[in-house]
């Protein structure tokens, strides 16, 4: 089975604090992804990676940036967490055409 | 700006009857097309995806669809309680994948 793990499930930060949220998956796919979902918003592209230190900004990269220094493994990082940035964040891998695997999701609250 | 669209309902449909979820998509040139179900408080988790046009049936579900009308639906025959959910439609856009508001999905006993 394609294994997709988030390191937290939940997460509470203070304003104006540096977040990491960490994914790794263990199917060798290149393509990783960051979403974050917010009720009656769905699911919104933050950033994805293609390959090894490749990226690219999807819908709502504003407040984030990431890290993929190896291939298994795809960061967000919060700059300077704000409110507005608490949500579910979920992780997802996928290889090709191939459907889109999840991670448990991360549960951030910003305070 | 790519976008999917889903009515977010509440969709509610007796047991044993058919739920069907409909979705839009504005990029023409999109090819693969998928369906996600996910339950409160948990992540989404692929049901379907179809590539051609016309239906793909896969046990109670059956996906179909149009590429000339930009349409993509799902129909769940003989619905369960258990499928209480919202479903989620996505399409690929470049190497990415774009979803929808999603649509939810409530099944009476």
């Amino acid at each position: 089975d394609v294994k997709v793990t988030q390191s937290s499930r939940y997460l509470v930060k203070r304003t104006g604090e540096k977040v990491f949220l960490e994914c790794v998956q263990d199917m060798d796919h290149e393509n990783m992804f960051w979403y974050r979902q917010d009720p009656g918003l769905g699911l919104r592209l933050i950033y994805f990676s293609y390959d090894v230190k490749m990226k690219e900004k999807g819908d709502i990269p504003e407040g984030y940036s990431v890290s993929r220094e190896k291939k298994e493994r795809f960061s967000l990082i919060l700059e300077s967490a704000s409110t507005n940035q608490t949500s579910m964040y979920l992780c997802a891998s996928r290889q090709g055409t191939t459907e889109a695997f999840f991670g448990q999701g991360t549960r951030l609250t910003v305070v | 700006q790519k976008e999917v669209e889903q009515n977010s309902g509440p969709l509610s449909v007796p047991e044993g009857a058919i739920a069907s979820l409909n979705c839009t998509y504005s990029d023409r040139g999109s090819q693969s097309f998928f369906w996600y179900r996910q339950y409160s408080g948990k992540s989404p988790e692929l049901i379907m995806f179809i590539y051609s046009n016309g239906d793909k049936e896969d046990g109670r579900f059956t996906a179909q669809l149009n590429k000339a009308s930009q349409y993509v639906s799902l129909l769940i025959r003989d619905s369960q309680p258990s499928d209480s959910a919202t479903y989620l439609c996505a399409v690929k856009a470049g190497t990415a994948l774009i979803f929808g508001k999603g649509t939810t999905l409530s099944v009476s006993s």
